[in-house]
């Protein structure tokens, strides 16, 4: 009964290769993101889909590309990885109704280890 | 944007004290959360609370949205209360955005 789950839980690859990480919810929820978090575990918002439209995309490189099929899937593709992009990636969700956000809830994130 | 900040950055609990954990932020907020990120690295999600006072079990949460800070109360801690915790902050200006602080690293040790 996991609300909202990522696979895989590792991917560790090597640079110039392309990766993709699946998540999905089972919330009922509008809103998905993608957030990564750095080896300081800092976290940063990366993209934001409200009912598979993107509503926010954060400057991130376009070698990452986000693909939502339905509103429960938001799915993280990254072209030609580099070492910078070692990272814990992590999907989340929350309801969407206009006013500001309801609770977040995460996954339990994908570590990407590039070398 | 806005600036979120955390207070202390690193707190050494003995199990059954209590502490308080703050943050700090530079705008009017519309949305402040509280997560824990236990030592397996789950995130969750511990208040909404963008104005207030709530309460859940041991612990509790005052966002007091004029002065522009927040507190979590952690009374008689536990191990497992060990992890770090994140306060996050939207504004009307970054609608959608959550803006993390830095994080305080609790250890509570037996």
């Amino acid at each position: 009964d996991t609300a909202v789950s990522q696979t895989p839980k590792y991917l560790v690859t090597q640079m110039g290769n392309d990766k993709s990480i699946k998540c999905e919810q089972n919330l009922g929820h509008d809103t998905m993101y993608w957030y990564k978090q750095d080896s300081k575990k800092f976290l940063k918002i990366m993209f934001s889909y409200n009912n598979k439209e993107l509503i926010i995309n954060e400057t991130v490189p376009n070698r990452f590309s986000p693909k939502s099929p339905d509103k429960a899937h938001l799915n993280l593709h990254i072209n030609s990885l580099e070492l910078g992009d070692s990272a814990v990636y992590f999907c989340a969700s929350s309801e969407y109704t206009g006013l500001p956000n309801s609770p977040l809830h995460f996954g339990n994130g994908t570590r990407l280890t590039v070398t | 944007g806005i600036q979120v900040e955390q207070s202390p950055p690193d707190l050494i609990l003995q199990e059954g004290a209590n502490s308080t954990l703050r943050c700090n932020f530079s705008d009017s907020v519309n949305n402040l959360q509280w997560f824990h990120q236990n030592p397996w690295g789950q995130l969750i999600n511990l208040f909404y609370i963008p104005s207030g006072t709530k309460q859940n079990g041991r612990l509790s949460a005052t966002t007091v949205a004029t002065e522009r800070y927040s507190l979590l109360y952690i009374s008689s801690s536990q191990t497992t209360d060990s992890g770090v915790y994140f306060c996050a902050v939207e504004t009307t200006d970054s609608w959608g955005k959550l803006q993390f602080g830095a994080g305080t690293q609790v250890v509570v040790t037996p």
